[in-house]
């Protein structure tokens, strides 16, 4: 029952770097999406996909991009790292249904020095 | 823009007493409220609410959502310390998109 899986847990760039962060389900979901959590703002949505090979911006998308070749995998770039992307990201997948359940990876602690 | 507001912030309160957490929404298409308890890493599901005035119950915690006043409540009863967490109210959207309050962080003393 491996669920939702995100690698790495833990990661520090530096300014202007680029990372992947990974996001991997192994339930068919077809939505899945990404999230940044900061203190006192609760979750807000990067991107999000319905489906492989369909993806759209959420509420803060800036400096990141997202692709969906496989409906398993669902990986988040950072493209050239700066201190505000500094947070704990997660990644979240959920079946076709309206208002069911999403399912949470254990997020990536993300630290831009 | 969907909208999700919790309330209060931070509670603490002792072990064995009852609590009531709150979370209103503004939305343009109601679809489902979800409860989440979050301790260090991965919100944690609680509830789903769709139909207004039908308690959900899980133990000690239970949750019912009010479609007229737009809230819904999230009451757990004989708090123990392991309760200790921040509680997140969401809302699904279109496309299952995701929209968080800022979370209750409740911590219960001994």
């Amino acid at each position: 029952n491996a669920g939702v899986t995100q690698t790495p847990k833990f990661q520090v760039l530096k300014t202007g770097q680029s990372m992947t962060l990974q996001c991997a389900q192994d339930m068919n979901h077809e939505y899945m999406s990404w999230y940044r959590q900061d203190p006192g703002m609760g979750l807000r949505l990067i991107h999000y996909s319905v489906g492989a090979g369909i993806t759209d911006q959420g509420e803060v998308p800036n400096g990141y991009n997202v692709s969906r070749s496989t409906t398993e995998d669902f990986p988040l770039r950072l493209l050239s790292a700066a201190p505000s992307q500094t947070s704990v990201y997660f990644c979240a997948s959920s079946n076709r249904d309206w208002g069911t359940e999403a399912f949470f990876g254990q997020g990536t602690r993300l630290t831009v020095v | 823009e969907d909208k999700v507001v919790q309330s209060p912030l931070s509670l603490v309160v002792h072990e064995g007493d009852t609590v009531t957490l709150n979370c209103s929404y503004e939305v343009t298409n109601f679809r489902s409220l979800l409860w989440y308890k979050q301790e260090k890493k991965a919100p944690t599901f609680l509830f789903m609410l769709t139909s207004s005035g039908i308690e959900k119950k899980s133990g000690r915690l239970s949750s019912i959502l009010d479609k007229k006043e737009l809230s819904s409540i999230l009451n757990i009863t004989a708090t123990q310390t392991g309760d200790s967490a921040i509680y997140l109210c969401v809302h699904t959207g279109t496309a299952s998109k995701l929209t968080f309050g800022t979370g209750t962080r409740l911590q219960v003393t001994l």
